[in-house]
């Protein structure tokens, strides 16, 4: 079974600061696919970055990364530079690496608030 | 492209009515998926499919079913409607062809069950 964590039930930041939003995870599975997603005050679930847990580099999307520590089995995501439309909830999730197993997971997510 | 569409956007049923909830995605997308959302919690996986004609439980199957109708659709229904599944209900599909295709996820469905 695998399990998400994120520990930060809401976070307030200023405009234009760096935000690191915490996920820990816990799987018994060797290969595996971390996930990060926003949902905005809309609704709506936007895909935001990938981490596999064989790639050697962070994940990286723009204004997006990803802190992989694998011995940590941590996953966080870093924002920089933080804009008023990053305000929106933010969930970790992850997956087995097997074809047939597309179970997402997901955190129960961290509420950001952009403060200007 | 419209991605994935989920109707209604909105529902109020009562306690044992039915209903039917649509999905339809125009990626040409292999895989379908259906998760509810609750308050404090993450996205839960209700039912997925990863062709047409296949379906598998996710983590919360319990007072659903679905179809997959074909490649493009894939319905949730709710036989008999309860208060506990009061929720928002998000469809998502994924290309599935390569381990780190990510899934793409619908509007969503707040559902009230009164």
């Amino acid at each position: 079974a695998q399990k998400i964590t994120q520990t930060q039930p809401g976070m307030f930041v200023q405009e234009k600061e760096a935000v690191t939003l915490d996920c820990t995870y816990d799987t018994s599975d060797q290969s595996y696919g971390l996930f990060w997603y926003k949902q905005p005050s809309s609704g709506e679930m936007i895909f935001l970055i990938y981490q596999g847990s064989y790639d050697e580099q962070n994940a990286t999307e723009g204004r997006y990364s990803l802190n992989f520590q694998k011995a940590r089995k941590s996953a966080n995501l870093v924002i920089s530079a933080s804009q008023l439309g990053d305000s929106a909830m933010y969930f970790c999730a992850m997956r087995p690496m097997d074809f047939g197993n597309e179970k997402l997971t997901f955190g129960t997510g961290t509420r950001l608030t952009i403060i200007p | 492209n419209a991605g994935v569409t989920q109707t209604p956007k909105f529902q109020v049923l009562k306690t044992g009515q039915s209903m039917t909830l649509q999905c339809a995605q125009d990626m040409n997308h292999n895989s379908m998926y259906w998760y509810r959302q609750d308050p404090g919690m993450g996205l839960r996986l209700i039912y997925y499919s990863a062709s047409e004609g296949t379906t598998d439980k996710g983590e919360v199957p319990n007072g659903y079913n679905v179809s997959r109708l074909n490649k493009r659709e894939f319905s949730l229904r709710l036989e008999s409607a309860a208060p506990s599944q009061t929720s928002v209900y998000f469809c998502a599909s994924s290309e599935a062809l390569r381990i780190t295709d990510t899934q793409y996820f619908g509007p969503g469905t707040r559902l009230t069950v009164l």
